[in-house]
């Protein structure tokens, strides 16, 4: 079956880039997502179709996809950003999320 | 506005069957590309897809779990039933409904707020 691969945790500095990948065999030929989920709320769509953000979605998350890696991009990162993040694709008729990767900023 | 809120019991008992509903508002389960999905999440852990139902009646489902997996629609009363049979101690977790866009890598936007469902004796 299908996996998709996120690193457990991701450390940023405010101000500072995030990054977060998400792996999986091929992935650049299929649409990936990425959802946002702070501590006891619901997930939030942050990235649809590797690089579209849903409207009212800050302009510093952005989304690639090529090859083998998605990866999500949070500019200028600010404290209310710290979350836990899941990428999203599709294989064989199936949803796939990621682990999640629980970013800290600090 | 879209909203959904899921609705069912919070506890039940191993073997039984778990019966959620889903009630949304703000679309129409009619309307071509849209669906509404299923997701859980054990304490602690891990989003876990279970299934999602389309305006033409189109069904998916885990293939871990679709053996014991029913989602069915009314679109008269915006609803979606989640029936699962054999519930398990493990099944205990946060189930969500959220708007599915279909298209070649279906997403969900936005979600509900989620119920928390513990499986124990």
């Amino acid at each position: 079956s299908y996996e998709l691969t996120q690193p457990p945790s991701v450390s940023v500095s405010p101000g500072q880039t995030a990054s977060i990948t998400c792996s999986g065999d091929k992935l650049g030929n299929k649409y990936t997502c990425w959802y946002q989920q702070k501590v006891g709320q619901s997930p939030v769509l942050v990235i649809y179709k590797d690089n579209k953000r849903p409207s009212g979605i800050p302009e510093r998350f952005s989304g690639s996809n090529s090859g083998n890696t998605a990866t999500l991009t949070i500019s200028g990162t600010q404290a209310m950003d710290e979350a836990d993040y899941y990428c999203q694709a599709w294989d064989s008729n199936t949803v796939i999320f990621g682990g999640g990767t629980k970013l800290t900023v600090l | 506005q879209i909203t959904l809120k899921e609705s069912g019991p919070t506890l039940v008992k191993p073997t039984q069957t778990l019966t959620l509903t889903c009630t949304f508002s703000g679309f129409s389960l009619s309307t071509s590309g849209v669906g509404v999905g299923w997701i859980r999440q054990p304490p602690g852990k891990a989003l876990e897809w279970l299934g999602i139902i389309y305006w033409n009646d189109d069904t998916r489902y885990s293939p871990s779990l679709k053996s014991r997996l029913t989602i069915t629609k009314d679109t008269s009363t915006n609803q979606v039933v989640l029936t699962m049979t054999s519930m398990d101690p493990v099944d205990t977790a946060t189930y969500y409904c959220a708007q599915g866009i279909r298209g070649s890598t279906p997403y969900f936007d936005p979600w509900g707020q989620g119920t928390l469902v513990t499986v124990s004796s």
